[in-house]
């Protein structure tokens, strides 16, 4: 059974670029959520979806968004991107009742 | 918020039994307990999830008290390998988030 694959593993932008990141979760798995891990405030939840619908939102601002597809694959994107939003982007997937499985993460650096 | 803490670092010997323990004060009611291994410039892995009393598998165990306030992981016999960052990994009961600790950065020595 093939893991959670996020695209592309690394990312380099500039300052005021916007960004797309991709997630394909385990194939079955309705739920998808998304965290941003940085040295200084670790892992942060961004938001959560299920069935294609929000169903969370961490405390980020509007420049962070999300969107999950009819095949459960989701999308998160960062909009005028910023120095401070060089991360590890992490995916996870669930069936919505089980452990959380992660991808390897996109590697996002804004220079 | 829920506030979600872990000790920063703990060391250990190989081959001796370590307790990492998280404090969740704000844990959803009706949410599991999980704790994730994280080596360097790798997703985190699913170690153990439990939602109340003990839980174990073949590498771990999970303590929840009946308060659920807090939860302690139980790794046995360390070796050299299990050096990583050990997170838990709840739900608030405020906002429904997923709430990581600030993860606990196990050194295991020979």
């Amino acid at each position: 059974k093939a893991g959670v694959t996020q695209t592309p593993r690394y990312l380099i932008k500039t300052r005021g670029q916007q960004v797309t990141l991709s997630c394909s979760p385990i194939s079955g798995h309705r739920s998808v959520s998304w965290y941003q891990q940085t040295p200084g405030q670790g892992l942060q939840f961004l938001f959560e979806y299920f069935s294609e619908t929000q169903r969370n939102k961490g405390n980020f601002p509007g420049r962070f968004s999300g969107r999950q597809f009819s095949n459960s694959r989701s999308e998160m994107n960062v909009s005028t991107l910023e120095l401070g939003d060089s991360a590890l982007y992490l995916c996870a997937s669930t069936t919505g009742y089980t452990e959380a499985f992660f991808g390897q993460g996109t590697r996002l650096t804004v220079v | 918020l829920a506030k979600t803490t872990q000790p920063i670092s703990m060391d250990s010997y190989e081959g001796q039994e370590v307790n990492i323990t998280c404090s969740h004060n704000n844990i959803a009611t009706n949410d599991y307990i999980t704790w994730y291994q994280q080596f360097p410039s790798q997703g985190p892995r699913f170690i153990i999830q439990g939602y109340k009393t003990k839980v174990t598998n073949e590498v771990a165990s999970l303590f929840i008290p009946a308060d659920r306030k807090s939860s302690t992981l139980s790794l046995p016999r360390v070796s050299l390998s299990d050096t990583a960052v050990y997170y838990c990994l709840v739900r608030d009961n405020a906002g429904n988030m997923l709430t990581f600790g600030g993860g606990t950065r196990l050194m295991v020595k020979p």
